[in-house]
């Protein structure tokens, strides 16, 4: 399986831009990388998702690196409703629907 | 529905009581999940349905815990002769077929359980 590895918290100013890294050194050649995040008390909440090229939506842009072993998630102008826990997502092994989730990097916007 | 609905959103019960789980899938989304989320930590996968085929039940952490789906719609999760262990926030998510890893999963807020 896909093992990701992400830093426990980070902080961002709030306007500024938040970027947070994903190591996933075993990912194979197809396995996608997903973003999702935790807002304090609800479900996981999709961003964004990629394979090898960068990828952008309304809510973020995905960077990954050339060789596919990491990944920065950016949230180009950070609010304070993006402080959450944001988890960096390999793609199960044996199954493409079983995700493996780590702890994820609890992000805290400060005003 | 709109989203995917669980019920109840907190439930605390007993030690060694039955408890009862339900989770309502967003309409047309043929596959359903099951995860559990101690505080603190990542998800930990239990089940998937996916239409009419078997269940993976290959997460479920003992025999205490099943889980049934009708058709394509509502998914109930039981656990049986709860334990403390089991007091965590219990997540579904719903999505459309898994194909080519192309999956987008759609949690609903969890189950709080408390088992006291």
């Amino acid at each position: 399986d896909a093992k990701t590895t992400q830093p426990p918290s980070m902080d961002c100013a709030e306007g500024r831009a938040a970027n947070l890294p994903c190591n996933h050194s075993t990912i194979s050649g197809n396995e996608y990388v997903y973003w999702y995040r935790q807002i304090h008390s609800q479900g996981p909440q999709y961003i964004i998702h990629g394979l090898k090229n960068n990828e952008t939506n309304e809510m973020a842009s995905l960077i990954i690196t050339e060789d596919r072993k990491s990944s920065t998630l950016i949230l180009p102008h950070a609010t304070l409703r993006d402080t959450a826990v944001y988890y960096c997502i390999g793609q199960g092994r044996d199954s493409n629907y079983q995700l493996i989730w780590g702890a994820g990097t609890k992000l805290i916007i400060k005003p | 529905g709109a989203g995917v609905s669980q019920s109840p959103s907190n439930k605390v019960t007993e030690k060694g009581k039955d408890v009862e789980l339900r989770c309502d899938p967003i309409s047309g989304h043929t596959a359903l999940y099951w995860y559990r989320q101690r505080l603190g930590q990542g998800l930990e996968f239990l089940i998937y349905f996916q239409g009419n085929s078997a269940p993976d039940k290959s997460g479920l952490p003992s025999d205490r815990f099943s889980a049934e789906r009708t058709g394509e719609s509502v998914s109930t999760l039981t656990i049986q002769r709860t334990q403390q262990e089991d007091s965590a926030v219990y997540l579904c998510a719903s999505s459309l077929a898994p194909g080519t890893g192309l999956t987008r999963y759609t949690f609903g807020s969890g189950t709080r359980l408390t088992v006291v």
